[in-house]
């Protein structure tokens, strides 16, 4: 298996532009989490979902910020309109069921100018 | 308060020196995830554990539900091992994840 996919690995672009980040969790896994880590704050749990469907994401920072999983081996985290202050690393994982061993993904460095 | 921390924040050990992360939670945990990050900054899942002690190689993770508090012991440490280490719990009654600020290990040769 080729493991957790994201695209894009590196993203520069614009204040005021959309970000859309990709997600192909590990076939067979019910549960996929997006993160997002800084030097300030972290790992941060921003949203996950159980059967394609959100659990909880108390802990996406505003409305720019929206996650979909339309299926079960697709996820994008969109950011619309990006700021500065969402450069940040951007990392997806999956897991068979929520509470199991997560598969990270290689994240996505992102960094809006 | 942090729901989760850890100690020692940073730490460096000469090669061969037993190592050990501590990590204490205040929240129910179902389980506990001990991560590993490089400094090339991918994420590596090293043990994931309800109760008791689990053994991976070098590695060996205990939890004693009790006290909530659990321990990472890495032995005859290897500057490979020079990473950071961020231990994890989740929720179950809130459905969050709660992490720790890591700790950052250098291993010198």
């Amino acid at each position: 298996d080729a493991g957790v996919i994201q695209s894009p690995r590196h993203e520069v672009t614009e204040m005021g532009q959309e970000v859309t980040l990709r997600c192909k969790p590990i076939s067979g896994h019910n549960s996929l989490f997006w993160y997002r880590q800084t030097m300030m704050r972290g790992l941060e749990l921003l949203i996950y979902f159980n059967n394609n469907v959100p659990i909880d994401d108390s802990g996406m920072p505003e409305d720019r910020f929206s996650a979909k999983m339309p299926n079960a081996s697709f996820s994008t985290l969109k950011i619309q309109p990006s700021e500065p202050r969402d450069s940040a690393v951007y990392f997806c994982a999956s897991s068979p069921v929520a509470q199991e061993t997560q598969y990270f993904g290689p994240g996505t460095r992102l960094l809006v100018l | 308060k942090n729901e989760v921390e850890q100690s020692p924040q940073n730490l460096t050990a000469q090669e061969g020196e037993f190592i050990t992360i501590n990590c204490s939670y205040s929240v129910g945990i179902s389980p506990l995830h001990w991560l590993q990050q490089h400094p090339g900054g991918g994420i590596v899942s090293l043990f994931m554990l309800s109760s008791g002690k689990k053994k991976h190689g070098r590695l060996i993770a205990t939890i004693n539900i009790q006290e909530k508090h659990s321990s990472l012991h890495i032995t005859a440490s290897h500057p490979r091992d020079s990473a950071v280490y961020i231990c994890a719990v989740y929720s179950n009654t809130g459905n969050q994840f709660y992490f720790g600020t890591g700790t950052s290990l250098t291993v010198i040769p």
